[in-house]
C-alpha cells in the first residue's frame, strides 16, 4: 500500500492566487515527520517544509503552510500568493521510525505538477 | 561549493555495461541515500547506509547494489545494466538530528540512459 498519496498529478493556479497541494499519508507509527520538497525543472530537490507528529501548530516558512490533520491523517502544502517561479513538481514525503530510530528513511508520494499562470 | 555532489551528471550507456554512479558529501551526516526517480512515480529508494558499517536495502534494490567507501562517500553501482534502469538517480543525505526532522538534502542528480 502506498504510505503516501498525492492525489493530484496537475495543478493550475493563478499569479497572486493561493492553491493547496494534497497529500495523505498511511502508518501506524506514533512519531513521524512529513516533508515537502520542490523540484522545478532544473531537476534539484528543494526542501521546503517539516512537520513533526506532535507539533500541535501547523508549521509555516514563509509562503508555504502546511496544513496538518493528524486524524484525517492529511498534510496538505498551501502556497500562498503564487508566483511564476513556484511553477514545478511538489513531492510530499513522510519519515518513520527505522529499527528503533525516529530518524528513519523517507517514503515520497508521486509529486503534484504545479503551473502557475500569469 | 555544493555539499551533495553527484558524479557523473549525465552518463549514456548500453545494455549489460557496469556502471557506478558516485556520490560525496561535504556536510559531515552519517546517513546517505540512493533514490531513482521515473516520471509519474516519485521517488523511490534503492539503498541506505546509517553509518560506514551499515547497509540497507531500500525498496528497489535489485540490479543495484552499493559501496559506502567513507563517511562522505556512497557509491552506487549498476552491475550489468539494463534499459529500464534509465532514470534521474539522486543521492541524499540527513543528519540525526536538527529543526526539520532530519531532511534530507539532495545531490544534482544523475540521468542515466541505458541503451
Amino acid at each position: 500500500a502506498q504510505k503516501i498519496t498525492q492525489t493530484q498529478p496537475g495543478m493550475f493556479v493563478q499569479e497572486k492566487e493561493a492553491v493547496t497541494l494534497d497529500c495523505t499519508y498511511d502508518t501506524s507509527d506514533q512519531s513521524y515527520g512529513l516533508f515537502w520538497y520542490k523540484q522545478p525543472s532544473s531537476g534539484e530537490m528543494i526542501f521546503l517544509i517539516y512537520q513533526g507528529s506532535y507539533d500541535e501548530q501547523n508549521a509555516t516558512e514563509g509562503r508555504y503552510s502546511l496544513n496538518f490533520q493528524k486524524a484525517r491523517k492529511s498534510a496538505n502544502l498551501v502556497i500562498s500568493a503564487s508566483q511564476l517561479g513556484d511553477s514545478a513538481m511538489y513531492f510530499c514525503a513522510m519519515r518513520e521510525a527505522d529499527r528503533g530510530s525516529t530518524l528513519g528513511r523517507l517514503y515520497f508520494g508521486r509529486g503534484t505538477q504545479l503551473t502557475v499562470w500569469p | 561549493d555544493a555539499d551533495v555532489t553527484q558524479t557523473p551528471r549525465n552518463r549514456i550507456t548500453k545494455t549489460g555495461k557496469r556502471i557506478m554512479l558516485e556520490c560525496s558529501q561535504t556536510k559531515g551526516h552519517d546517513r546517505m541515500y540512493w533514490y531513482r526517480q521515473d516520471p509519474g512515480l516519485g521517488l523511490r529508494l534503492i539503498y541506505y547506509s546509517f553509518d560506514v558499517k551499515d547497509i540497507n536495502k531500500g525498496e528497489i534494490s535489485d540490479g543495484y547494489s552499493v559501496s559506502r567507501q567513507a563517511q562522505a562517500k556512497f557509491s552506487l553501482s549498476l552491475e550489468s545494466a539494463i534499459p529500464n534502469q534509465t532514470a534521474l538517480y539522486f543521492c541524499a543525505t540527513s543528519d540525526t538530528g536538527g529543526p526539520h526532522g532530519n531532511e534530507q538534502f539532495f545531490g544534482p542528480g544523475t540521468r542515466l540512459t541505458v541503451l
